[in-house]
């Protein structure tokens, strides 16, 4: 059971922006960072934002992340229906690395 | 680039041992200061952590795990390896090693292997 509560869905028409939510406490986002990973169909977990904000090498600016006492942001602007994907949050939590429950995006 | 491949039986009879071999090809799992990890995910469901281990041996474990999950390295082979025992069909998931990066309250894991399917049933 994860320690970290994502809404199941989003959507929006292509071309808008989305933002899933990623909801902690003090023991795991207040006060470490977070990460976010894109799961498209069939495929493994791939790395989007980390340390809250940072993007990695390769992944276009269309994503973003925020972070806001023990809840963090992501953003995904310019939607596209390649975005079709289930998007997941990560943090530390007591020494114990966790994931957030998940977030389907669906582009209308 | 670093690239991940895990390997190993798809089905494993209940209370047996369920073991996999992550292989990194593209760069030596001993440069950088990197932690390897194994990452489960059940169908339809989220992910979750089992447990990492640095290239001196050091392990960590999730405690709801511990008991059950031996981690393990082999530099020369450029593998790291999981071994869960006393398996049930709760521990059927699609397995995945990746390499994690550690800074002072920040973690992530990148790259991620393609993932294995293991199937616990008799």
């Amino acid at each position: 059971q994860s320690v970290l509560t994502q809404p199941p869905s989003v959507s929006a028409a292509p071309g808008q922006k989305v933002t899933i939510s990623c909801s902690g406490s003090s023991s795991n986002i207040g006060n470490n960072y977070v990460s976010w990973y894109q799961q498209l169909p069939g495929t493994a977990p791939k790395l989007l934002i980390y340390d809250n904000n940072k993007r990695p090498s390769g992944i276009p600016d269309r994503f973003s992340g925020s972070k806001s006492g023990t809840s963090a942001t992501l953003g995904i602007t310019g939607l596209q229906t390649g975005d079709e994907a289930d998007y997941y949050c990560g943090t530390w939590d007591s020494s114990l690395e966790v994931f957030g429950t998940g977030t389907k995006v669906t582009v209308l | 680039q670093v690239q991940l491949q895990e390997s190993g039986p798809g089905l494993v009879k209940p209370s047996q041992t369920l073991s996999l071999t992550c292989t990194v090809s593209g760069g030596s799992i001993s440069s950088g200061s990197y932690y390897w990890s194994w990452i489960r995910q059940p169908a339809g469901k989220g992910l979750e952590w089992i447990g990492r281990i640095y290239t001196s041996g050091s392990t960590n474990y999730n405690p709801s795990l511990k008991s059950r999950v031996t981690i393990s390295v082999d530099t020369s082979k450029n593998q790291f390896s999981l071994k869960l025992s006393s398996v049930t069909a709760a521990d059927t998931a699609v397995y995945y090693c990746a390499r994690a990066a550690y800074n002072w309250g920040s973690v992530w894991f990148d790259p991620w292997g393609q993932g294995t399917l293991v199937t616990v049933s008799s």
